[in-house]
């Protein structure tokens, strides 16, 4: 079954400086693909990232990158230059593909709470 | 464009209380996906289908059923709400694989309080 892991419940940094959250994952399935989301504290659920797993390079969108290790199996989200609006809520996710009855659930870790100190 | 429109935004039920939280979406999704939000804790999926026409349990599904209607709409009904099923919840939706964006659009969620 697969199985993300995050394990900083929460995080403090100071603004403009860099900041990583990790994300490990399980599964067994080689073809899966890794998400990132930030929920603010208004509760919507804003996408921010993907990773592919045949992707040969990390996923970059502006300040956020995704350092990828295959085959540590992680996934952890890199914010460059941290802004006080980084302050919220960050899920790690992910997706396997087989087209098996019960497979291609998105499912998501327990997310890290970051807030940024002016 | 409306993205995933969930109904209602609020609710508050009984013990024992039936009732269904509407989801439709405009994208052409494939896929769509029922979790629930309990404070300070990540999405746990309740049900989700990849396609018209099937269903499958997620990581929580006692207490609920779904149903998918046709390729927009998938609702979660609750046929007697219990204290333990105060929760927020979300509706999802997402192409299905092949596709490159293939990441999940999430509807406003729906806040419920059973007493």
């Amino acid at each position: 079954a697969q199985k993300i892991t995050q394990t900083q419940p929460g995080m403090f940094v100071q603004e403009k400086e860099a900041v990583t959250l990790d994300c490990t994952y399980d599964t067994s399935d080689p073809s899966y693909g890794l998400f990132w989301y930030k929920q603010p504290s208004s509760g919507e659920m804003i996408f921010l990232i993907y990773q592919g797993s045949y992707d040969q390079q990390n996923a970059t969108e502006g300040r956020y990158s995704l350092n990828f290790q295959k085959a540590r199996k992680s996934a952890n989200l890199v914010i460059s230059a941290s802004q006080l609006g980084d302050s919220a809520m960050y899920f790690c996710a992910m997706r396997e593909w087989r087209r098996v009855q019960g497979a291609q659930k998105l499912v998501f870790g327990q997310g890290t709470r970051l807030t940024i100190n002016p | 464009n409306a993205g995933v429109t969930q109904t209602p935004k609020f609710q508050v039920l009984k013990t024992g209380q039936s009732m269904t939280l509407q989801c439709a979406q405009d994208m052409n999704h494939n896929s769509m996906y029922w979790y629930r939000q309990d404070p300070g804790m990540g999405l746990r999926l309740i049900y989700y289908s990849a396609s018209e026409g099937t269903t499958d349990k997620g990581e929580v599904p006692n207490g609920y059923n779904v149903s998918r209607l046709n390729k927009r709409e998938f609702s979660l009904r609750l046929e007697s709400a219990a204290p333990s099923q105060t929760s927020v919840y979300f509706c999802a939706s997402s192409r299905a694989q092949g596709y490159t964006n293939t990441e999940a659009f999430f509807g406003q969620g729906t806040r419920l309080t059973v007493v």
